[in-house]
C-alpha cells in the first residue's frame, strides 16, 4: 500500500523568500513520486516528477524537489517566491505502475501556500 | 495540443437524481482517469478506464460508474445521488505508451447535490 503525508496543511511566506513544502511517502515499491498544483477554480498542474532517475528533479516556474529514499521524502522547494505562487500543493505517490496505471494516484491532503506582499 | 476536457463546469441536482459527468482526453492518449475532490477528504481515485475497458475502481459504492467510448472520451455517472457526493470530479488522461508517466487534468466538474 501507498501512502502520502503532506507535514503542513498551511505554509505561509513573505514574497522573494524561500519556499519549503515538506511531503513525506509510503510504499511497498520503487515509487513514481510527483507534485501537482491547483490554482483557485482550476485543475491541476504537474509541476514536477521523479521516476527513479536523478534524486533532484527541476520542474516549472523555478520549483525542484529531491528525493531522499533513506527519510522518505520528496519536499518541495522554491528559493524566492512569488505572489503568483499562491495556490493549493499536493504530493502524489505512485508505486503499482508509473503514473498510477493500477491504483491511480495516492494525493497527499494538499498544502495551502499563502504569498504575504 | 488542446488539454483534457470535461463538461460541464457545474451541476445542480437534487438527492436521488442522476448525474452524468463528461470528460475527453488529450488526443493520443488512451487512458482516463476520474478523481472526487471533496472537501475535507483530498483527492480520491474513482475510475480507471484504457482502451475501452475499465481496469481498475477506488473504493467506492457502484452506483459510481462510467464507460470510455471509442474515441476515448469517458462518462462518468452517478446515481441516486446524495448530499455528500457533492464535490468536485477530476478527469486526467495518460498515454500508456512512449515512457511519459505523468497524468494531465482538466478543469474539472463541480457537482452540487441539494
Amino acid at each position: 500500500a501507498q501512502s502520502v503525508t503532506q507535514l503542513d496543511s498551511h505554509v505561509s511566506v513573505s514574497e522573494g523568500t524561500p519556499v519549503l513544502l515538506r511531503c513525506n511517502y509510503s510504499s511497498s515499491y520503487s515509487p513514481s513520486l510527483f507534485w501537482y498544483v491547483q490554482h483557485p477554480n482550476k485543475g491541476l498542474q504537474l509541476l514536477l516528477k521523479y521516476t527513479s532517475a536523478a534524486t533532484l528533479v527541476k520542474g516549472i516556474n523555478g520549483f525542484e524537489a529531491e528525493f531522499k529514499k533513506s527519510e522518505t521524502s520528496f519536499h518541495l522547494t522554491k528559493p524566492s517566491a512569488h505572489m503568483s505562487d499562491a495556490a493549493e500543493y499536493f504530493c502524489v505517490v505512485s508505486d503499482r505502475w508509473p503514473g498510477g496505471g493500477a491504483d491511480g494516484l495516492t494525493f497527499g491532503k494538499g498544502t495551502h501556500l499563502i504569498i504575504q506582499p | 495540443e488542446a488539454g483534457v476536457t470535461q463538461s460541464p463546469t457545474h451541476l445542480i441536482k437534487t438527492r436521488g437524481q442522476q448525474a452524468t459527468l463528461r470528460c475527453s482526453p488529450i488526443s493520443g492518449h488512451t487512458s482516463v482517469y476520474w478523481y472526487q475532490q471533496a472537501l475535507g477528504l483530498g483527492l480520491q481515485f474513482l475510475l480507471w478506464y484504457d482502451e475501452g475497458e475499465e481496469r481498475n475502481r477506488g473504493n467506492f459504492p457502484p452506483r459510481f460508474s462510467g464507460r470510455q467510448f471509442p474515441n476515448y472520451s469517458s462518462e462518468l455517472n452517478v446515481n441516486a445521488l446524495e448530499l455528500e457526493d457533492s464535490a468536485l470530479y477530476l478527469c486526467a488522461s495518460r498515454q500508456l505508451a512512449g515512457g511519459r508517466n505523468e497524468q494531465f487534468f482538466g478543469p474539472g466538474t463541480r457537482l452540487t447535490v441539494l
